[in-house]
């Protein structure tokens, strides 16, 4: 089936914009993660979805920052009144139950001018 | 802080060495993952080693594990060109309930020479 997919590839907004990058998930998959990933660095965990539990939040850098998950699929974040600091790639990955490993998707490169 | 580091921070190898990265990590684990990134996009798992493993081959890729040390590394035998790309290691644990978290390193960037 198909992989993780992510949307859209890139963008490119004005500081001070609200952004919304959207993720589909590995169908089936109950867990889903974004990361955020800046240049030449590590992915920074941001939030995690695990069926119907409370999400945790724990990695969001700031109140800016939210997701949420529709259905315990698809899942969007969503970036207000963003910043040039905001400016990575982020990252979203899915996982089954109980699931170890974490299947990526191709990631959303956002640029804040 | 970052809960696993990988090192070296770049490695640069002629095709058909050996490469050896290496990460170490601090606190308690229940399995440790290798992920390769190409091009800054989406990571690809390449294989997982639980805390009670000591080694773990697949195909060109050997991952060894030492949790007295805190430490794992990863060989790729026999490099291809194809094999440039970044690699992290990340460090499984749960965090309470059902939550379960991946933390990642920065990262060795592997390059293969033709």
């Amino acid at each position: 089936g198909a992989g993780v997919s992510q949307s859209p590839s890139n963008k490119v907004t004005e500081k001070g914009k609200d952004v919304e990058l959207r993720c589909d998930p590995i169908s089936g998959h109950t867990a889903l993660y974004w990361y955020r990933q800046s240049l030449g660095q590590g992915l920074e965990f941001l939030i995690y979805f695990q069926g119907n539990s409370a999400p945790d939040k724990s990695g969001l850098p700031s109140d800016r920052f939210s997701a949420e998950r529709t259905g315990g699929s698809v899942s969007t974040l969503t970036i207000q009144r963003t910043q040039q600091e905001d400016s990575a790639v982020y990252l979203c990955a899915s996982a089954g139950q109980g699931g170890d490993t974490q299947y990526f998707g191709p990631g959303t490169r956002l640029t804040v001018l | 802080s970052q809960q696993g580091e990988e090192d070296p921070q770049a490695l640069s190898i002629q095709e058909g060495e050996n490469a050896t990265m290496n990460c170490s990590y601090k606190t308690s684990i229940n399995n440790l993952q290798w992920y390769r990134q190409n091009s800054g996009r989406g990571l690809v798992h390449l294989i997982l080693i639980r805390s009670n493993e000591r080694e773990k081959h697949s195909g060109r890729l050997r991952v060894t594990l030492d949790t007295s040390k805190k430490s794992s590394s990863l060989l790729i035998t026999a490099s291809r060109a194809a094999d440039t790309a970044s690699y992290f290691c990340a460090t499984g644990q749960n965090s309470g309930g059902s939550n379960y978290k991946l933390t990642f390193g920065k990262g060795t960037l592997l390059t293969v020479n033709p």
